[in-house]
């Protein structure tokens, strides 16, 4: 089964400064690996997503995260923060070999960006 | 190309009462996928129809329930409401079963007074 952990529920940026959000899983299988983001009162909405190949992803909004099999992460990053970027952002792994079934949200991280 | 869709936007019920939700996929998905987000508790997978049939469901009661149309919208159904029911009603869609839950609703805010 996969799991998903996220270091910081909050993590709090000064504005321009770079975003650092930390996803590590946890998956038997090759792993196919998701970040959204969620604004205030509205649905998630993808940011990017590793499946296969190149292991640096590139998303919208300027993000871009990092495939490492080694350490067992997807962290998320983007060089200089905008105000728009404060939000929720979730990890989420699923399972390459039974996509629909298996497929788990990390806890979230709350980033605030500041003036 | 209209995104999935949720309605209504908002949901006031008493304990006890029975909510309906409704879920409107992309137009050509076929898998629906109903998640809820309670305060404190990140987002818990609830619901998966594809093709009209349940393939999956998450950690949860009967009095969850649901179903999918053969036009592929899909209704969550909530009986016996209890107050800890209250939370954000997420559904996503997608083109089949193999792909990620990339399209999500804006929710439906269900509060349970």
């Amino acid at each position: 089964a996969q799991s998903v952990t996220q270091l910081g529920s909050h993590v709090s940026v000064s504005e321009g400064a770079l975003v650092l959000l930390r996803c590590n899983y946890s998956s038997s299988v090759p792993p196919y690996l998701f970040w959204y983001v969620q604004y205030p009162n509205q649905g998630l909405q993808l940011l990017l997503k590793y499946t296969t190949g190149a292991t640096l992803v590139k998303g919208i909004n300027g993000f871009e995260a990092e495939f490492k099999k080694s350490e067992t992460s997807f962290h998320l990053t983007k060089p200089s923060a905008h105000m728009s970027d404060a939000a929720e952002y979730f990890c989420a792994v699923s399972d390459s070999r039974d996509y629909g079934q298996n497929f788990v949200f990390g806890p979230g991280t709350r980033l605030s960006v500041l003036p | 190309e209209a995104g999935v869709t949720q309605s209504p936007t908002h949901l006031i019920k008493t304990r006890g009462q029975q909510a309906t939700l409704r879920c409107s996929p992309i137009s050509g998905h076929t898998s629906v996928y109903w998640y809820q987000q309670a305060l404190g508790l990140g987002l818990q997978f609830l619901l998966w129809y594809d093709e009209g049939e349940e393939r999956n469901r998450g950690n949860f009661p009967p009095r969850f329930s649901g179903r999918q149309f053969p036009n592929y919208s899909s209704e969550l159904n909530v009986n016996a409401l209890e107050l800890e029911d209250s939370a954000l009603y997420l559904c996503a869609s997608s083109l089949d079963a193999l792909q990620g839950r990339e399209y999500f609703g804006p929710g439906t805010r269900l509060t349970v007074t």
